[in-house]
């Protein structure tokens, strides 16, 4: 079974700053890492994985997540958030030899402010 | 090329009564999922379905949830005997094909409220 643990329920931050929206997750097999991302008033929808190979990946919109096997962590990071940026992520995982189904954590409301 | 799409967007119905939850995937997608939204529990895995093979029910809270999907395609989510519990956003995702790297695309959802 998977677990995954966003310890952030909201980050608010002004626009420019440098964010960190952190992801933990508990596995007794392998997974692959997921972020989606909710704006306001739309469906979810994917903004990065981690499938295998380099432990960073990255987004078209400058965020960037590093898969960290030995700390179980999958963190998100933007050097400098834009207003845009507003939104809510969630951090998912799917299972080695599962089906599909992404299990989420509870979500982390970003609120970048002027 | 047209989304996942979801019907109705709203429901509002009263504590006992049935209601029926609509997704259309992408086309060619075989893959779907539906999942559930509520503020107490977050996102929740419900039901998958891979083409036309016996679905995996392992996440439906209940026996009043069951879900089908025909000729491959269109899948409907019924709630029987809905409760209060059961309000919350509930979301359809399909995906090219199963697996658990594939992206999945998230329809809009339509948000159930039991009054």
């Amino acid at each position: 079974a998977q677990s995954v643990t966003q310890l952030d329920s909201q980050v608010p931050v002004f626009e420019e700053a440098p964010v960190e929206l952190r992801c933990n997750y508990s596995s007794s097999v392998s997974v692959y890492l997921f972020w989606y991302v909710q704006y306001p008033n739309q469906g979810l929808q994917l903004l990065l994985k981690y499938l295998s190979g380099s432990t960073l990946v990255e987004s078209i919109n400058g965020f960037e997540a590093e898969f960290n096997k030995s700390q179980t962590s999958f963190h998100l990071r933007k050097p400098s958030v834009h207003i845009s940026d507003t939104a809510e992520y969630f951090c998912a995982v799917s299972g080695f030899g599962s089906q599909g189904n992404l299990i989420f954590g509870k979500g982390t409301k970003l609120s970048v402010k002027p | 090329g047209a989304g996942v799409s979801q019907s109705p967007s709203n429901k509002v119905t009263e504590k006992g009564k049935d209601v029926e939850l609509r997704c259309d995937p992408i086309s060619g997608h075989t893959a779907l999922y539906w999942y559930r939204q509520s503020l107490g529990q977050g996102l929740e895995f419900l039901i998958y379905f891979q083409g036309n093979s016996a679905p995996d029910k392992s996440g439906l809270p209940s026996d009043r949830f069951s879900a089908e999907r025909t000729g491959g395609s269109v899948s409907t989510l019924t709630i029987q005997r809905t409760q209060q519990e059961d309000s919350a956003v509930y979301l359809c995702a399909s995906s090219g094909t199963s697996g658990p790297y594939n992206e999945q695309f998230f329809g809009p959802g339509t948000r159930l409220t039991v009054l």
